[in-house]
């Protein structure tokens, strides 16, 4: 089976603009969730999507926001970027109970200036 | 609210060495217990994860785990860590309920020569 895939893999925005990540989960997989990972803050949870509708969300701002596909592909948004929004955004994927295993894809690395 | 403390920052370590990567958790809930390992410029691996029985769990790469209730911990091992073990090391749970991993701040493992 093809792995959890993330596009683009790297990402150079300016402050003020808004950004869309990509994630295609394992086939079969029905959930796929959101992580954002800086040096300060670490590991954040920002959601998560199970068939096409968000299930749990994270203590982010509503600048993020997501959507999930029929096909399972999500995206995730990001509006008026900020510096601090610069960070490695990795998106996991499950079948979708909390014992299952997330599996991580590689990541999209965003950089604001 | 439930919280993951990984006591060392940083583990350095010489090769055939064991190793010991502390993690405690804080829970007022069942939670079920995960380590992941992240190799530089990659995203997560799953080492291995406690959901209910044994509470020594083993893992890939040599890795084991042991589920202490009444200490709230759940420390990695390995009894001879190799050069490829380089890498840095995420405690995490989930709570009964919601499948949203919630990571401790992470170890780094640095395994010499």
């Amino acid at each position: 089976k093809a792995g959890v895939t993330q596009t683009p893999r790297y990402l150079i925005k300016t402050r003020g603009q808004q950004v869309t990540l990509s994630c295609s989960p394992i086939s079969g997989h029905r959930s796929v969730s959101w992580y954002q990972q800086t040096p300060g803050q670490g590991l954040q949870f920002l959601f998560e999507y199970f068939s096409e509708t968000q299930r749990n969300k994270g203590n982010f701002p509503g600048r993020f926001s997501g959507r999930q596909f029929s096909n399972s592909r999500s995206e995730m948004n990001v509006s008026t970027l900020e510096l601090g929004d610069s960070a490695l955004y990795l998106c996991a994927s499950s079948p979708g109970q909390p014992t299952d295993t997330q599996y991580f894809g590689p990541g999209t690395r965003l950089t604001v200036l | 609210a439930q919280s993951v403390t990984q006591l060392d920052s940083q583990v350095p370590v010489f090769e055939e060495a064991p190793v010991e990567l502390r993690c405690n958790y804080s829970s007022s809930v069942s939670v079920y217990l995960f380590w992941y390992v992240q190799y530089p410029n990659q995203g997560l691996q799953l080492l291995l994860k406690y959901l209910s029985g044994s509470t020594l769990v083993k893992g890939i790469n040599g890795f084991e785990a042991e589920f202490n209730k009444s200490q709230t911990s759940f420390h990695l091992r390995k009894p001879s860590v190799h050069i490829s073990d380089t890498a840095e090391y995420f405690c995490a749970v989930t709570r009964g309920s919601q499948g949203n991993l919630i990571f401790g701040k992470g170890t780094k493992l640095s395994v010499k020569p």
